[in-house]
Order: C-alpha cells, then sequence, then structure tokens
C-alpha cells in the first residue's frame, strides 16, 4: 500500500513569489491535512480537507490556502513568500469520517528555503 | 482549548538505558485520543500508538511501553533498553471526533552509543 507522496521534497524560492505544493493521500484516505514545521514554532496545524471541504482551519494568514480535488489529492499554495514560511510542510492523510479517529499517515514533506 | 505539553525538550541517554518520555495534555472533552510520533532524521512522522480516553489499559510493544493516566491528563512513553535507532524527536498529540490533532512541542532524544 503506497504512503503519501508529497511533491517536491525541496524548493527554494525568494520572497514576494508563490509556491504550491501537492500530497497524495493514501488510497481509500478522504482527509487531508497539512502542517508547517519550524524549529521555533513546531507543529502547526494549517488546514484540513475531507471530501474537497475544508473542514478545520489553523490560524495563518490568508496567503496560505488550499484545496482538494475529487480524488482526495491535495495542494497547498503559499502567496507573496515571506522569509518566515521556510519550513518543512507536512501532509497527513487519515481514513477519517465518522466520531472514531483514526491515526495521521505522513508525507515525508516538502522542505520549503525562502531566500 | 486543547493543549499538549512536553516538558522535556531534549534527552541524551547512553544506549541500553531505560528512558520516559513524559506528555501532559489539556482537553475539556471526554471523547479524545492521545497518540505518539517519531520522527527520524528523514522528517516523516511515524506513528506508533492510538489510545482513546475510555481505554486507560497500559501497553506494551517490544520495548515500548505507554502509560496513561486520566487523573493526572498524562500520557508517557518509555523506552527500554534503548538503541541508537531511537535517536529520534518524539512529539505526543491529542485529537477529538476526528478534528484536527493538536501535537506537543516534541522532545528530542539522543541515545549514544
Amino acid at each position: 500500500k503506497a504512503g503519501v507522496t508529497q511533491t517536491p521534497r525541496y524548493l527554494i524560492k525568494t520572497r514576494g513569489q508563490q509556491v504550491t505544493l501537492s500530497c497524495s493521500p493514501i488510497s481509500g484516505h478522504r482527509s487531508v491535512s497539512w502542517y508547517q514545521q519550524t524549529p521555533g514554532q513546531g507543529l502547526q496545524f494549517l488546514f484540513e480537507y475531507f471530501s474537497e471541504t475544508q473542514r478545520n482551519k489553523g490560524n495563518f494568514p490568508g496567503r496560505f490556502s488550499g484545496r482538494q480535488f475529487s480524488n482526495s489529492r491535495s495542494e497547498m499554495n503559499v502567496s507573496t513568500l515571506e522569509l518566515g514560511d521556510s519550513a518543512l510542510y507536512l501532509c497527513a492523510s487519515n481514513r477519517a469520517g465518522g466520531r472514531d479517529t483514526g491515526e495521521l499517515f505522513f508525507g515525508e514533506g516538502s522542505r520549503l528555503t525562502v531566500l | 482549548a486543547q493543549k499538549v505539553t512536553q516538558a522535556q525538550t531534549e534527552i541524551s541517554v547512553v544506549e541500553k538505558e531505560d528512558v520516559t518520555l513524559d506528555c501532559v495534555y489539556e482537553t475539556r472533552d471526554t471523547t479524545y485520543y492521545l497518540f505518539w510520533y517519531k520522527q527520524p532524521p528523514s522528517g516523516e512522522l511515524v506513528f506508533l500508538i492510538r489510545r482513546n480516553s475510555f481505554d486507560e489499559q497500559n501497553e506494551i510493544s517490544g520495548r515500548y511501553s505507554w502509560n496513561f493516566q486520566k487523573s493526572t491528563s498524562s500520557f508517557n512513553f518509555t523506552i527500554t533498553a534503548s538503541q541508537v535507532v531511537d535517536s529520534a524527536v518524539y512529539f505526543c498529540a491529542l485529537s477529538y471526533y476526528g478534528q484536527n490533532f493538536v501535537f506537543g512541542p516534541g522532545t528530542r532524544l539522543s541515545v549514544l552509543p
């Protein structure tokens, strides 16, 4: 069973640019979550999508956005990049749907460096 | 509000020592789930265990064991006879009804040969 796949694994951008990160969840998983991980702030929740709808959102500015497609694949976009956006962006999928919280399965992350 | 605290930022032990990683959580919900994840240098978080709030039984899996105590809102993780391969950052997390997870700040464990 293939795991969560994130692309690209590494990327370098300059301030003001935008970036799009992609995530393919485990087959059959309908929930996809995104997290930002930095040394100073730890793991911070960005948003969660379930059946193409944003179900939860963390406390990030509007420059951070995402979407989910009908095949459950998800993308997140960061516009007008700032130096502080340099981080490891982790995607996780979950078989969720009902009251039972399944565990999150994480990808290896996309490491973004903003210069 | 939900919160997870891992007071130990970094721990160093010598191989074969036992080590306990502490996790204290806060929630007003009566039904919730607790998790432990391991993040090796490669970056991917690896699921270790899930426990729901109604199951306070301790669990042992090989060299790993978990102690869940609702009375103290703690879910501690012990590695027995640690090995160098156990070196990683360990995260405790809390969730309820499939909603977004709240992660603790992590504990970096270094196991020295």
